[in-house]
C-alpha cells in the first residue's frame, strides 16, 4: 500500500511568487491535514479536510494560504503571494475516518519550500 | 490549549546501549492520545509509538517503549539496544479525544554513535 505522497519534495522561489503544494493521501483515508515547521520551530497545525470539506482551518497563518481538496482525494496548498516567512517544511497527513477513536496520522516525506 | 516540551534538543547513545527521551505535555482533559514519531534524516517521518492516555500499561513495540506517568504528564520513549538506523528526530505529539490537530514538541536530534 503506498503511503502519503507530497509533491515537489523541493521548491526554492522569489518572494511575491506562488507556490502550489500537492498532497496524495493514504487511499481510503477520508481525513487529510497540513502542518508546517517553519525554521526553528515546531510541527504546527495548519489544516484539516474531511473528504472534500474543511472541518478545521483554524492553522492558517493567513488569507496567502488556500487549501483545496476537490473530489475530496488529493489536495493542494497554494501560498499566494509567498513571503521570506513562509519558507520551511510543509507536512501532510492522512488517516481514516474514525467512529471510536483517534486513528494515527501517517505523514508524508514534506516539501522544503525556500522563499527568497 | 495543549503544549508539548522536549527539553533534549540533541542526544547521543552508543550502539547496543539504552536511551531514554523526554517529553512533558500539558493539558486540562482526561482523555487523550500521545505518540511518538521518528524521521530519519532526509526520509519522512513515521510513528513509532501510540498511547491511549486511559490505558494504565505502558505501549511497547519492539525495542521502543513507553514511560508513561499521567500524574506528571510524562511520556518519556526508551530505545533498547540502540541501532544505527535509529538515528533521526524524535517528535512527542499529543491529540486529545475530540480534536483532530497533534500538537508537537520541538523535537530531539538523537545519534547512534558505533
Amino acid at each position: 500500500e503506498a503511503g502519503v505522497t507530497q509533491f515537489p519534495s523541493h521548491s526554492v522561489i522569489e518572494k511575491g511568487q506562488t507556490v502550489t503544494l500537492r498532497c496524495d493521501p493514504i487511499s481510503g483515508h477520508d481525513n487529510l491535514y497540513w502542518y508546517r515547521r517553519v525554521m526553528g520551530k515546531e510541527i504546527k497545525f495548519l489544516l484539516h479536510f474531511v473528504k472534500e470539506s474543511k472541518q478545521d482551518e483554524s492553522g492558517m497563518p493567513n488569507n496567502r494560504f488556500l487549501a483545496e481538496r476537490t473530489g475530496g482525494t488529493y489536495s493542494t496548498l497554494k501560498v499566494q503571494p509567498a513571503e521570506l516567512e513562509d519558507s520551511g517544511v510543509y507536512f501532510c497527513a492522512s488517516s481514516q475516518d474514525h467512529a471510536i477513536q483517534q486513528e494515527t496520522q501517517y505523514f508524508g516525506p514534506g516539501t522544503r519550500l525556500l522563499v527568497l | 490549549a495543549q503544549t508539548v516540551t522536549q527539553s533534549q534538543p540533541e542526544m547521543s547513545v552508543q550502539e547496543a546501549e539504552t536511551v531514554t527521551l523526554s517529553c512533558t505535555y500539558d493539558t486540562s482533559e482526561n482523555n487523550y492520545y500521545l505518540f511518538w514519531y521518528k524521521q530519519p534524516p532526509s526520509r519522512q517521518m513515521i510513528l513509532v509509538i501510540r498511547q491511549e492516555a486511559y490505558k494504565q500499561q505502558n505501549a511497547t513495540e519492539n525495542r521502543f517503549s513507553v514511560n508513561f506517568q499521567k500524574a506528571a504528564k510524562s511520556f518519556s520513549l526508551k530505545i533498547s539496544d540502540s541501532q544505527l538506523g535509529d538515528t533521526a528526530m524524535y517528535f512527542c505529539a499529543f491529540l486529545n479525544n475530540a480534536g483532530n490537530m497533534l500538537t508537537f514538541g520541538g523535537g530531539t536530534r538523537l545519534m547512534v554513535k558505533p
